[in-house]
């Protein structure tokens, strides 16, 4: 499969803990968006990355979450002290430089 | 910044039936505007797209629509079958920014057989 792929597909975690996710873009693609999706709602935008330089981030992504695309390829967002509210689906999403985003499958995160 | 809002928030047609959705977009800036299908539990599926410079474009049963001036588009699915039935999201971006998508709340789309 050559599309975007996300791992995990599924997370479930306490409250307080920390937890890592990665997206592997399609290989061309030089930039990777993070987006995140809650019931009956679009996907709402976090961070965007060009190569390895992280270009905007959104408000909603507070000092709680980082994300990283170290070497311009694949993407880790990591969730500090997760709170109940953090429960969502984190999509990753991949472009070229001027391009048409296509999605991964999701990282669907339980706090309980 | 921008917004989209899109409406219906759910639709029911029959199968073989016409599904229009419209969305309405806030910043004129914006000159290009993707479609997206999500499926249940699956990742969102660009199915079709516009830029600003097409007033329509059509691909097979599906097509879409923009009026610029009053800042709507919408999407048109000719002859529905069940497994049209998904969520549509519309979007809106400034194509020559290529940063992030602003996204409508989504249609629910029903076809009934």
């Amino acid at each position: 499969d050559t599309g975007v792929s996300q791992d995990p597909r599924h997370k479930i975690t306490k409250r307080g803990q920390n937890v890592t996710f990665r997206c592997d873009p399609i290989s061309e693609h030089n930039r990777l968006y993070w987006y995140r999706q809650t019931l009956g709602q679009g996907p709402e935008f976090l961070t965007y990355f060009q190569n390895e330089a992280q270009l905007e981030k959104s408000r909603l992504l507070s000092d709680r979450f980082s994300a990283e695309r170290p070497k311009g390829s694949f993407s880790t967002l990591e969730i500090q002290r997760t709170e109940q509210g953090d429960s969502a689906m984190y999509l990753c999403a991949s472009s070229p430089h001027l391009g048409e985003q296509y999605f991964g499958p999701g990282t669907r995160l339980t706090v309980t | 910044g921008e917004n989209v809002e899109q409406h219906p928030s759910t639709l029911s047609v029959q199968e073989g039936d016409s599904a229009v959705i419209k969305c309405t977009y806030s910043d004129s800036a914006s000159n290009y505007f993707p479609w997206y299908k999500q499926e249940l539990g699956k990742r969102p599926q660009l199915i079709i797209d516009i830029r600003s410079n097409v007033g329509e474009k059509k691909d097979q049963r599906i097509a879409v629509t923009l009026n610029k001036t009053a800042k709507h588009f919408s999407l048109h699915i000719t002859e529905t079958q069940p497994e049209d039935s998904a969520v549509y999201f519309c979007a809106a971006i400034i194509w020559e920014y290529g940063n992030k998508l602003v996204f409508g709340a989504g249609t629910i789309l029903r076809v009934k057989s």
